[in-house]
């Protein structure tokens, strides 16, 4: 079965400062990665999917992240911090069983990030 | 076009009740997924529904359960509420999951005493 580990709990950074989040996943194959971002009393949204291909992969606010199959990870990164940028950050793995079916997202346990001013 | 509709945002349950959450997807969205959201747990999968029918359902007892409409509404429901069903519940709905676009509700929290 496949898990996701977010090794910080918790982040703080000053505005304008660059932030990597750390991600690392584990599952025989190559998964289906996905960042997520939560505000507090909302639901997730997306900021951007790994399937395959260009393991740098582009996202929604400014946030990139890298694949990196021999680590088994997927960091999240961001050159510089805003102030709007404070809330919580999700790593999801997506996969199939064996047949293909049973497709499900497991998250992992998510960093929340305090931006300072 | 409108996004993920979940009812009601709040909820206040004692023990032993149960409670049915309400949730609308994106128009032309077929699959609904429910994912139960707490601090200790973190987000945890409880079921998936494609045009009416459960294709997938995470390790929760069988006190959870769920349905479809024909017009892709979906409906989880909870029996005998516990203390530790205390959480925010998330309705997620996509063309495909597999494509990975989730679109979430903003969620139903819900307070079991």
């Amino acid at each position: 079965a496949q898990s996701v580990t977010q090794p910080d709990i918790h982040i703080t950074v000053s505005e304008g400062a660059s932030l990597e989040l750390r991600c690392n996943y584990s599952y025989g194959a190559t998964p289906y990665l996905f960042w997520y971002v939560q505000s507090p009393g909302q639901g997730l949204q997306l900021l951007l999917k790994y399937f395959s291909g260009d393991t740098l992969v582009q996202g929604i606010k400014g946030f990139e992240a890298e694949f990196k199959r021999s680590q088994s990870s997927f960091n999240l990164r961001k050159p510089s911090v805003h102030w709007s940028d404070a809330a919580e950050y999700f790593c999801a793995v997506g996969a199939a069983d064996s047949g293909g079916s049973n497709y499900k997202l497991t998250f992992g346990k998510g960093t929340l990030l305090t931006v300072n001013p | 076009k409108a996004g993920v509709t979940q009812t009601p945002r709040y909820l206040i349950k004692t023990r032993g009740q149960q409670v049915t959450l309400s949730c609308s997807p994106i128009s032309g969205h077929r699959s609904v997924s429910w994912y139960q959201q707490t601090p200790g747990q973190g987000l945890q999968f409880l079921f998936e529904y494609f045009s009416e029918t459960q294709r997938n359902k995470g390790n929760f007892p069988g006190r959870f359960s769920g349905r479809q409409f024909s017009n892709s509404r979906s409906e989880m429901n909870v029996s005998t509420l516990e203390l530790g069903d205390s959480a925010l519940y998330l309705c997620a709905s996509s063309l495909d999951p597999r494509g990975g676009k989730l679109f979430f509700g903003s969620g139903t929290q819900l307070s079991v005493l």
